[in-house]
C-alpha cells in the first residue's frame, strides 16, 4: 500500500504569480484534504474534494482552488500569490465512512513566495 | 478566540521522563480528539484518536479527554530521544469534514 505522495517537495515563486501543487491518495481513498501549515502554526484546512467536487471549504479566499481527478489524485492551485501565502501544504487523503475517518498526511510541499 | 489552544511550549526533557501535553478547545460540537506526530519536514503522522471521554492507551502513549472541560492531554511515559517532534492537538466535528488544529508543541527528548 502506496502512502500519500506531493510534488514538488519546494517551490519558490514570486509574489502575483500563480502555483499548481499536486498530490496523490493513498491507495483506496476516495477523499482527499489540503491543509495550510505556517511556520510554527498548526494546519489549517483549505477545502476537501470528494468524487471530483468540493465537499467543504475553510476560511481561504477563491484564488485557491483546487481538483480532484478520477484516480483520486488531487491539485491544490494558488492564484496571484501573496507574501503570506509562504507556508507547508499539506495534502491528506482518507475514507468517508459514518465513523470516523482518519485523514494520512503526505510530506508537503513548502512553498516560498518573495 | 481560536477554537483549539495548544500549550506553545517547547518543552525540554530529560530521557525517561512523563511528559505531557495539553490542548483546550470551544466548540461543544468537537466529538473526535486526535493527537498528530510532526518531525522536522515531514507531514502530521496519527499518534492516537478518541471519540468519547475518558483514558486510551497505547504503549507508551496515553490519550485524556474530558468533554466537561473542554480539555485533552496526552502522556507519553518514558520518553525516548525519537520522540523529539512537534506534536498537534485536532479535532472534528461529527459531520465536519475538517480537522481543527492546534498550533502544535515542539518536544525535545534529552540523552
Amino acid at each position: 500500500e502506496t502512502g500519500v505522495t506531493q510534488s514538488p517537495t519546494h517551490l519558490i515563486k514570486t509574489r502575483g504569480q500563480q502555483v499548481t501543487l499536486r498530490c496523490s491518495s493513498q491507495s483506496g481513498h476516495n477523499t482527499v484534504s489540503w491543509y495550510q501549515q505556517a511556520l510554527g502554526q498548526g494546519p489549517q484546512f483549505i477545502f476537501q474534494y470528494y468524487r471530483e467536487e468540493e465537499n467543504g471549504r475553510g476560511n481561504f479566499p477563491p484564488r485557491f482552488s483546487g481538483l480532484q481527478f478520477p484516480n483520486y489524485s488531487s491539485e491544490l492551485n494558488v492564484n496571484a500569490l501573496e507574501l503570506d501565502d509562504s507556508a507547508l501544504y499539506l495534502c491528506a487523503s482518507s475514507i468517508v465512512s459514518l465513523m470516523y475517518n482518519e485523514q494520512f498526511f503526505g510530506p508537503g510541499t513548502r512553498l516560498t513566495v518573495l | 478566540q481560536k477554537e483549539v489552544e495548544q500549550d506553545p511550549g517547547p518543552l525540554s526533557v530529560p530521557e525517561g521522563a512523563i511528559v505531557s501535553l495539553n490542548c483546550t478547545y470551544s466548540n461543544s460540537a468537537f466529538q473526535y480528539f486526535m493527537w498528530y506526530r510532526q518531525y522536522s519536514r515531514k507531514g502530521p503522522e496519527l499518534l492516537m484518536y478518541t471519540y468519547s471521554s475518558g483514558n486510551k492507551e497505547d504503549g507508551r502513549f496515553t490519550a485524556q479527554v474530558d468533554k466537561s472541560s473542554k480539555y485533552i492531554s496526552l502522556f507519553i511515559r518514558d520518553s525516548q530521544p525519537s520522540d523529539s517532534a512537534t506534536y498537534l492537538c485536532a479535532m472534528r466535528g461529527g459531520s465536519a469534514r475538517q480537522l481543527t488544529f492546534g498550533s502544535g508543541t515542539q518536544l525535545t527528548v534529552l540523552p
